[in-house]
């Protein structure tokens, strides 16, 4: 069965400061992957997918994805952290047969000034 | 991409009762999924709603305590039944538009059983 790792559950960045998450995924065949942010009270807006081809996928708000199938992973990243980012980030793997998304637990952002 | 609505958007209800959820879509779609997310939790999926036909739940997930219907392709109701404090999280659609793999989430319902 499919499943999704977020080693980091929470992450402290400088505004400013650059940020990696990190995320793994364990699925046979190749995956459909996204990352999803909620912030406060919200529910889930989708950032970025991943689903064939460029390997280095740019989506809203400044972030991109690098999906490496060596690593089993798909790690967010953006340049330069604003405060508007803290919130929790999630990373999922869509299994195209089922159309269901098996999520992460998720990394909760905070970012000081 | 796809509008999603929910109603109610919170809610506080009393143990043993029963809360019905409202998810409305702007387009016609054929996926629509109902999470359940506990609070501080990832998010869990309760069933698959069908349009025209019984949902399909997730293992864990039974109708008795969650009874889901779907009238047509851009309505669906989730009932939360018998509620007990566990119960207590935020409930969210989400739909997957025809031609997409990209799913779209609603706001959520924040129920608070007490």
């Amino acid at each position: 069965a499919q499943s999704v790792t977020q080693p980091d559950i929470h992450i402290t960045v400088s505004e400013g400061a650059s940020l990696e998450l990190r995320c793994n995924y364990s699925y046979g065949a190749t995956p459909y992957l996204f990352w999803y942010v909620q912030s406060p009270g919200q529910g889930l807006q989708l950032l970025l997918k991943y689903f064939s081809g460029d390997t280095l996928v740019q989506g809203i708000k400044g972030f991109e994805a690098e999906f490496k199938r060596s690593q089993s992973s798909f790690n967010l990243r953006k340049p330069s952290v604003h405060w508007s980012d803290a919130a929790e980030y999630f990373c999922a793997v869509f299994t195209g047969t089922a159309s269901k998304l098996t999520f992460g637990t998720g990394t909760r952002l905070q970012v000081t000034l | 991409s796809a509008v999603i609505s929910q109603k109610p958007s919170r809610d506080i209800c009393q143990r043993g009762t029963s809360l019905t959820i409202q998810c409305q879509v702007d387009s016609q779609v054929t996926m629509m999924f109902w999470y359940r997310q506990q609070p501080g939790q990832s998010l869990t999926l309760i069933a698959t709603a069908n349009q025209g036909s019984e949902a399909t739940y997730e293992s864990g997930f039974v109708i008795d305590k969650f009874p889901i219907s779907r009238p047509n392709l851009t309505f669906s109701t989730l009932t939360v039944s018998n509620m007990s404090p566990e119960d207590s999280s935020i409930y969210l659609c989400s739909v997957v538009p025809g031609g997409s793999y990209e799913q779209y989430f609603g706001p959520g319902t924040r129920l608070t059983v007490t």
